[in-house]
């Protein structure tokens, strides 16, 4: 069964205090591992796509990298306004459709 | 630039009671998707239309859930007879077809209670 497990499932940073998420995920036939961040109340909003190991995306203080069993997203230098839940999700292959996400970390960034 | 739109935003609604809502996707996408997700947890999958066919349901969607997309732009969800446990936030999600890129854009979502 596809699965997607994120950790830590809670991340309390000092404003400028660089850390990372992961994300692992056991898939038949991966089609792609997205990123997104959902704000309290909100609709997720898409992130990053990564489509094949060693691949790495990067928009303003984040950075997603993909192995053939996790991914990570680094974030460098947070700021409060980067406080939200970063949600991972796998497209599996075989033609599905939907997307497998994980829990999501909650990331509270501190001034 | 209009994203995905859903409505209403929030429903409460006494259990038994029929609930209906409405998810207009991106303009120019094809696809579109509606996901369930409660507190702490993330979407989790329940179908998928291609234009206007059905192509994909999860088991969570019981005999009374119901999702349309009669002309192929907007979709609705229905639930009949709800119980608590349908307390969740609903969301919809649109994407293009693309070979190569494969994004779905989610909508702010329906939030239902139960009571």
């Amino acid at each position: 069964e596809d699965q997607v497990t994120q950790s830590p499932e809670a991340l309390r940073l000092q404003e400028g205090e660089s850390s990372s998420l992961n994300c692992s995920y056991t898939v038949s036939g991966l089609r792609g591992l997205f990123w997104y961040r959902q704000d309290p109340g909100k609709g997720p909003e898409f992130l990053f796509t990564l489509y094949s190991a060693g691949e790495e995306k990067e928009k303003e203080r984040l950075k997603a990298t993909l192995t053939k069993k996790e991914s990570f997203l680094h974030i460098t230098a947070p700021k409060p306004e980067d406080s939200a839940t970063y949600l991972c999700a796998v497209r599996p292959g075989g033609g599905a459709q939907k997307l497998v996400f994980g829990q999501g970390t909650r990331l509270t960034i501190n001034p | 630039d209009t994203g995905v739109s859903q409505d209403p935003r929030h429903k409460i609604t006494k259990r038994g009671q029929n609930v209906t809502f409405r998810c207009d996707p991106i303009s120019e996408h094809n696809r579109l998707y509606w996901y369930r997700q409660t507190l702490g947890q993330g979407p989790e999958f329940l179908t998928y239309f291609q234009n206007e066919a059905q192509l994909e349901k999860s088991r969570l969607l019981s005999d009374r859930f119901s999702a349309e997309r009669p002309k192929g732009s907007f979709s609705t969800l229905e639930i009949q007879r709800t119980e608590q446990g349908d307390s969740a936030m609903y969301l919809c999600a649109s994407s293009n077809w693309d070979r190569v890129k494969y994004e779905q854009y989610f909508g702010p979502g329906t939030r239902l209670t139960v009571t």
